[in-house]
This record gives structure tokens, sequence and C-alpha cells, in this order.
């Protein structure tokens, strides 16, 4: 069965520290891929998304995410995060452009002021 | 409306009792999803409507679970002489529709609702 990973269940960081999150999927064939977020109190939002073309993909707040077709990734990186980044986050993948995403199971992050 | 709505917000039940938990997509969304979130899990997907067809109902768990649309508005699922196991968060999710020539389409998400089974 396709499958989405996230490496990382609980991230704690100090402002201004780098972030990558780690997300691999299953999926060998074309896929549309996401990164959601949930801010504390807040509804699931797209932060960004990649279908096709160039694989570094910008999102909102300084967030972006590079694809790795070779090797089924989607890791999602800030270069400096900011207390506000505190919420938890979301890998999806689409195959192929059906109607089923398939979420991974999220990574909390706390960044520390 | 501004956004995706779902009632209720919290949901305590009896083991065995069933429950109607609803959703209000945006307006013009013709797709529909519903989500399940475990406590320190993903979401899991549970059903899409099209419309008011559903063409992938892959994700119910059981036959206690069933879902239904009105039109391209109002969803409801209902949950079945509910268990303990089906303790969760509802999310609910639309779209302008499925894909486009761009790509998959965002969903929007609406609250959730808590559904505690004792």
């Amino acid at each position: 069965a396709q499958s989405v990973s996230q490496h990382n269940h609980h991230v704690i960081l100090s402002e201004a520290a780098s972030l990558e999150l780690g997300c691999n999927y299953s999926y060998g064939g074309t896929v549309n891929l996401f990164w959601y977020v949930q801010y504390p109190g807040q509804h699931l939002q797209l932060l960004l998304k990649y279908f096709s073309g160039d694989p570094l993909v910008k999102g909102i707040k300084g967030f972006e995410a590079e694809f790795i077709k070779s090797k089924f990734s989607f890791n999602l990186r800030k270069p400096s995060v900011q207390w506000s980044d505190t919420a938890e986050y979301f890998c999806a993948v689409n195959q192929g452009g059906g109607f089923k995403t398939i979420f991974g199971a999220g990574t909390r992050l706390f960044v520390k002021a | 409306g501004a956004g995706v709505s779902q009632s209720p917000s919290n949901k305590v039940t009896e083991k065995g009792k069933d429950v109607e938990l609803r959703c209000d997509p945006i307006s013009g969304h013709t797709a529909l999803y519903w989500y399940r979130q475990r406590l320190g899990q993903g979401l899991e997907f549970l059903i899409y409507f099209q419309g008011n067809s559903a063409p992938d109902k892959s994700g119910l768990p059981s036959d206690r679970f069933s879902a239904e649309r009105t039109g391209e508005s109002v969803s409801t699922l209902t949950i079945q002489r509910t268990q303990q196991e089906d303790s969760a968060v509802y999310l609910c999710a639309s779209s302008l529709g499925p894909r486009t020539s761009g790509g998959y389409n965002e969903q929007f998400f609406g609250p959730g609702t808590r559904l505690t089974v004792l």
C-alpha cells in the first residue's frame, strides 16, 4: 500500500535555527506533493505544493521544499525559524491526480523564543 | 461561506449510539473529502464526493460508516453503533474539483469534529 513517512514526530528548535523536515513516499508513478500546516487552534492549511516543473518549490512564510524523484522525497526547509512557526506539519501525496491524497503522520515543531 | 464549517465541534457519545457529523463546504466547491485523525496519527482518508456521488468509498473503515451529500452542498457522515475505537477528530475538506490541468487542487479544511466514544 502507498504510504507517506515523516521521519520526525517532534522537533524542538531555537529561534533562528534552520529547519528540515523529512518526507518520503512509496508511490512510484506521477505524484502531486503537498505540505500542510496546522497552527495551534487553527485549521489545516496549505503551505506549498509541487505538481511539475522546478523541483524546488517556494511556499508561504519563507518555507520551501525540494522534490527529489530518485529518493521519493519531498523535504520541507526553512533557513531561519521563528517562534510563530510552532505548529504541526503534514506531508501529503496525491497519486497521479486521482481522488485520494495520502497524509503522513505529522511532525510537531516547537520553536523556543 | 467564508470557509468549510463542521458541526458539532465536539461530540461525546456512549458506545453503541449512532452519531451524525455535518460538513458545509465552501460555496462552489464540487469536491468534498472526509478524513479521520486519531490521536498522534496522520489523516486517514475516508471518502470522497464529486458532486453528490462518491466515486471512492474505499477508506470507510466498516459498514457502520456511511456518508451522503446533497447536491454540491452539505455532507453528513454517519457512524452507527459507535465503538471506542471510533474516537477521533473527523475532518472535512473541500476543493474546486479533484484536479485541473494545472494539477491537483488544494483542499480547504474545516475545524473538525472531535468525537469521543465512552
